[in-house]
């Protein structure tokens, strides 16, 4: 059954803290991305990936890491720089240029 | 600077009749346009595409028209259906280097009225 998985689907980050949320795709798609949601507005991209080993920044990138060291995997760390995470997180792909990009179910973030 | 825009946060609809959703845009370098559909807590789903190449494509009760000139592409269902209540995005791709990076308008919200 391919598609895209998210986990967490809720995560809680206390004050000073670094959290990881997870993104594995068995789609075989070479690019990966991030996108943050706040209420009530549209998709900003935080980070993007077309190719294992490499990676750039999106619109709001601060405050935000990610590592691809797997074709199936793009992990993106929210770090303690980033001052307001509360927000939906979602996680796409897609097999290559001027194609769909495919999302998982997300996670939602909130800060305790 | 935002280079997708959506200019109508919601819009309400009778069922059975069109939904026509707007979409402008300001960058000329993009040439491939999608429309998502999304449901709260959940993940955008691909309704439909359009290559700058053309300027019509149509799936089933969904038709996406792209006029290049004017920047502006539209999403029209027909016919509308309560089940077509959620948040509809365009988003645009393109950029002479390749990238594939995917910019997203802010939604908008139908609801189809039973």
């Amino acid at each position: 059954d391919g598609g895209i998985t998210q986990s967490p689907k809720y995560l809680f980050r206390k004050e000073g803290q670094n959290v990881t949320l997870s993104c594995e795709q068995n789609l075989n798609h070479d690019a990966m991305y991030w996108y943050r949601q706040d209420p009530g507005q549209g998709l900003r991209l935080i980070y993007y990936s077309q190719i294992v080993n490499d990676f750039q920044k999106g619109d709001i990138a601060e405050g935000y890491s990610v590592s691809r060291e797997k074709k199936e995997s793009f992990p993106l760390t929210v770090t303690s720089a980033q001052k307001n995470p509360t927000a939906f997180y979602l996680c796409a792909s897609a097999p290559g240029y001027s194609s769909a990009l495919f999302f998982g179910s997300g996670t939602q973030l909130s800060v305790l | 600077d935002q280079q997708v825009k959506q200019n109508s946060p919601s819009l309400s609809v009778q069922e059975g009749r069109i939904s026509i959703l707007n979409c402008d845009y300001t960058n000329s370098m993009f040439d491939y346009f999608l429309w998502y559909k999304k449901y709260p807590a959940e993940g955008p789903t691909f309704l439909i595409s359009i290559s700058s190449i053309k300027d019509k494509n149509e799936d089933g009760r969904f038709t996406v028209f792209l006029n290049k000139s004017a920047k502006h592409l539209s999403l029209h269902i027909v016919p509308s259906q309560p089940g077509d209540s959620a948040v509809y995005f365009c988003a645009a791709s393109g950029d002479p280097s390749g990238t594939y990076k995917y910019i997203f308008g802010t939604g908008t919200r139908l609801k189809v009225l039973a």
